[in-house]
């Protein structure tokens, strides 16, 4: 079964760090893109980050640039999310899905982990 | 950067009518766009592709139209479980990815 399961997400006071994990299976892992998507509480869906396959190719979304960090690690069937300096705003359910192949759209999806930053 | 628009912002429906929900686009990306479903507290789920392709396992019910800058999901008869928030998103060059702010279906 493909599958995406996601961990790591925690309460964390602002300007607190957390790693969230994302562990695929099911699919040759090694071949996908990534994303990390979120959505904060009454608000819409909201793309973070993405990593290419090799690792090679990175964005961020600019609410998010120079304190977040994505990267995978294709043994362990892996993608990762280093969120540092965290602020109220970024509280939300954060979802790592997987971009369908030579396309653009995401055709799976965990089913998120919870990060709240607050004091 | 691309902007998408979708309306209505909540649309309020009777099982087994007919829903239509938009996605307008501020420039053309041609027929990449896609539609989510999403219910609370759980991850998106994939209906639509290529602006009008089915994904795998969605039903019939669901049907998507449009190119240019112009999009529509159908719903064609209301079903239960299909009362939820959907999501229309693109991907150019940059910001890479582009989320509608969803459109909410909800039981009338």
């Amino acid at each position: 079964e493909v599958q995406l399961v996601e961990s790591g997400g925690a309460l964390v006071q602002p300007g607190g760090s957390l790693r969230l994990s994302c562990v695929a299976s099911g699919f040759t892992f090694s071949s996908y893109e990534m994303n990390w998507v979120r959505r904060a509480p009454g608000k819409g869906l909201e793309w973070v980050s993405y990593i290419s396959s090799s690792g090679s190719s990175i964005f961020y979304a600019d609410s998010v640039k120079g304190r977040f960090t994505i990267s995978r690690d294709n043994v362990k069937n892996s993608v990762y999310l280093q969120m540092n300096s965290l602020r109220a705003e970024d509280t939300g359910l954060y979802f790592c899905a997987r971009v369908a192949l030579l396309k653009y759209h995401m055709d799976v999806w965990g089913k998120g982990t919870t990060v709240t930053a607050s004091s | 950067e691309t902007v998408l628009t979708q309306s209505p912002a909540t649309l309020s429906l009777s099982l087994g009518e007919r829903a239509t929900l938009s996605c307008r686009a501020s420039q053309s990306i041609n027929f990449y766009l896609a539609w989510y479903q999403q219910k609370p507290g759980q991850a998106p789920r994939l209906l639509i592709y290529d602006a009008s392709t089915r994904a795998t396992g969605i039903p019939a019910r669901f049907s998507g139209s449009g190119s240019g800058t112009d999009f529509t999901l159908t719903i064609s008869s209301l079903e239960p479980e299909d009362f939820a928030v959907y999501y229309c998103q693109h991907r150019r060059n940059w910001p890479l990815y582009t989320f509608g702010q969803g459109t909410k279906l909800e039981i009338k």
